[in-house]
């Protein structure tokens, strides 16, 4: 079955620390992206990856950053984390086509104190 | 630029009725269309998609979609709804127009289902 895994369930960081958070899918899928989700928002796009080292930015990429330096892992990383930023991180894979859909990990709840 | 509207924020139903989520798009060309659904604490997980034929489409857990062209709609349906289903409700709509293909979605709707 599908998979996309996202290292954590939960975390709580501080003020000013850089956050890694990471994202696995076992599909070889050629797409990943990162989402926020915030009450009322909905999902919205931090960073999209196309394949291996390319990048897109989505709607909110400031304060972000993203790597995929293997197919397999997608990683999102807080540079200075600000209050802001705590909210619900969402990961999810597609295969190259467009029509198909997206899987989505289980998400990471990121608190930042 | 393409969007999706999906208007109901929040929707209240009793156990055994019937449930329609709305979902407009805004969008030049036939796009592809996807209903989505997220249980408390969990990721989002597909319900159905729609990107050409029948316009009626079948999904999991006994929802279905259909897809109105002269409307931009692709509302969801489910003819009983069942405690289980209580979760949030997302539409989007995937871009034909070639690049990278982003899909773009909506708010959500959360489904409360009273006993």
């Amino acid at each position: 079955d599908v998979k996309v895994t996202q290292s954590s369930r939960y975390l709580v960081k501080r003020t000013g620390e850089k956050v890694f958070l990471e994202c696995v899918q076992d599909m070889d899928h050629e797409n990943m992206f990162w989402y926020r989700q915030d009450p009322g928002l909905g999902l919205r796009l931090i960073y999209f990856s196309y394949d291996v080292k390319m990048k897109e930015k989505g709607d909110i990429p400031e304060g972000y950053s993203v790597s995929r330096e293997k197919k397999e892992r997608f990683s999102l990383i807080l540079e200075s984390a600000s209050t802001n930023q705590t909210s619900m991180y969402l990961c999810a894979s597609r295969p190259l086509l467009p029509n198909q859909p997206q899987h989505f990990g289980d998400g990471t709840r990121l608190s930042i104190l | 630029a393409q969007s999706v509207t999906q208007p109901d924020i929040h929707i209240t139903v009793s156990e055994g009725a019937s449930l329609e989520l709305r979902c407009n798009y805004s969008y030049g060309a036939t796009p592809y269309l996807f209903w989505y659904v997220q249980s408390p604490g969990q990721g989002l997980q597909l319900l159905l998609k729609y990107f050409s034929g029948d316009t009626l489409v079948q999904g999991i857990k006994g929802f279905e979609a259909e897809f109105k062209r002269s409307q931009s709609s692709f509302n969801l349906r489910k003819p009983s709804v069942h405690w289980s289903d209580a979760a949030e409700y997302f539409c989007a709509v995937g871009d034909r127009s070639g690049g990278s293909y982003i899909p773009t979605f909506g708010r959500g709707t959360s489904l409360i289902v009273h006993p």
